[in-house]
């Protein structure tokens, strides 16, 4: 089916662990972007892609590694895990259009991975 | 840092009823987005208008843009309890190309 697929939907860990989000999207979109979602804090973009093997910081990146070697997908890896690192990660995509004016498109999002640190 | 800071906080209404919610923003923008988000969902693209556009309509969806006071408001006619969601405004700025700018949303409770 198309769409912007996460997994795991749910995943626990301890402190320290390694942990990899994955993110697939179908619509070979351009534009790909790492999101957390805390109480209080609304959204918060952790990285974002332009295309692969293009990749830029948002706005909190620390603690936290992306990579786009294929276009459909874009995994977000936390190094070593820490519990202010708890929350609900979002992945979404979004075209490139050619005109700079109107650029700022839409973006779909996936539904979510709820992630806890012990 | 949020761009856009919503109000209000939460929005309880009966069925039936319109629901207006608003969104402010700081800095120039080229569009500005509505979307919602249900409950252990991710969230869905409702509306986009452009900086040059003050009024859009999509539907029960009425978005209002008023650039000389940074905000925007969202406005949901005869609300249905599948109304209920959380909204957030999102902003589009200019020279940051793809990114956008999310505020901190607006939990909508419609009841029968």
């Amino acid at each position: 089916d198309a769409g912007i697929t996460q997994s795991p939907r749910y995943k626990i860990t301890e402190t320290g662990r390694q942990v990899t989000l994955m993110c697939h999207q179908t619509w070979s979109h351009s534009y790909m972007f790492w999101y957390r979602q805390d109480l209080g804090h609304g959204l918060r973009l952790i990285y974002y892609s332009a295309a692969a093997d293009i990749t830029d910081k948002g706005e909190v990146p620390d603690g936290y590694v992306v990579s786009r070697s294929k276009t459909e997908n874009f995994p977000l890896t936390l190094e070593s895990a820490t519990r202010s690192q708890t929350s609900v990660y979002f992945c979404a995509s979004s075209e490139r259009r050619a005109s700079n004016v109107y650029s700022n498109q839409p973006q779909h999002f996936g539904d979510g991975t709820r992630l806890s640190i012990l | 840092s949020q761009q856009g800071e919503e109000d209000p906080q939460a929005l309880s209404i009966q069925e039936g009823e319109n629901a207006t919610m608003n969104c402010s923003y700081k800095t120039s923008i080229n569009n500005l987005q509505w979307y919602r988000q249900n409950s252990g969902r991710g969230l869905v693209h409702l509306i986009l208008i452009r900086s040059n556009e003050r009024e859009k309509h999509s539907g029960r969806l009425r978005v209002t843009l008023d650039t000389s006071k940074k905000s925007s408001s969202l406005l949901i006619t005869a609300s249905r309890a599948a109304d209920t969601a959380s909204y957030f405004c999102a902003t589009g700025n200019t020279g940051t190309a793809s990114k956008l700018t999310f505020g901190t949303g607006t939990r909508l409770q419609v009841t029968l």
